[in-house]
């Protein structure tokens, strides 16, 4: 069973460049949800969707964009990198109703 | 704004011990917690579910306790082997069920 799948896996950009992560459920999950874990501190919420259609901001919104393109995925934009941004980054998905959010492996980016 | 703070950030043990990892968090008004384990370079994976109304979860080796009124919780973990070494996650759910609160991981190593 695929879960939850991103890609890419590992990312390098420079400064100001642009990129996509992308993040896919395969669990008809209807919330989704973009964290980002920097070393030694926990995940930190970055946007979520609660439905197709619907996006909310969470604890560190600022720098990033998401879309929710359809039911199975969720995309996390960076418009103009900044090494702030290096970090690992985790898609997660979760039924309506339900209490357990189901994690990607996971993307880990560096910005030079 | 809720913190949720885990202590001790690391811990090593010899096999076989009986270990407690804690953790805080500084908003009683929670829907649930949720204890992770995360493997190094993978994603999140739920141990422990509790919610709000309960004071324990069990799972084999495992064993999950919370005082809401107090803002506390405690992992359990008896008889520890080598497979247990990896970072584990405290998080609370607020109240609207759709927003997780991590906190910073207690990284545990299992000596053989």
């Amino acid at each position: 069973n695929a879960g939850v799948t991103q890609t890419p896996k590992f990312q390098v950009l420079k400064t100001g460049q642009s990129m996509t992560l992308q993040c896919a459920q395969d669990m008809n999950h209807n919330s989704m949800y973009w964290y980002r874990q920097d070393p030694g501190m926990g995940l930190r919420l970055i946007y979520y969707s609660a439905s197709e259609g619907t996006t909310d901001k969470g604890e560190v919104p600022n720098g990033y964009n998401v879309s929710r393109l359809n039911k199975r995925e969720f995309s996390l934009r960076l418009e103009s990198a900044a090494p702030s941004q290096t970090s690992v980054y985790f898609c997660a998905s979760r039924a309506t109703g339900g209490d357990i959010q189901y994690f990607g492996a996971g993307t880990r980016l560096s910005v030079l | 704004k809720q913190e949720v703070t885990q202590i001790p950030a690391a811990l090593s043990v010899p096999e076989g011990e009986n270990l407690v990892l804690n953790c805080s968090f500084t908003d009683s008004a929670i829907y649930n917690l949720q204890w992770f384990r995360q493997d190094p370079g993978k994603g999140l994976t739920s141990l422990l579910l509790i919610q709000s109304s309960q004071r324990e979860q069990t799972s084999g080796r495992l064993n999950a306790s919370l005082d809401k009124s107090s803002g506390r919780s405690t992992l359990y973990i008896a008889a520890s082997q080598p497979g247990d070494s990896a970072t584990y996650l405290c998080a609370v759910t607020n109240n609207a069920g759709n927003m997780l609160t991590f906190g910073g991981g207690t990284r545990l190593m299992v000596k053989p």
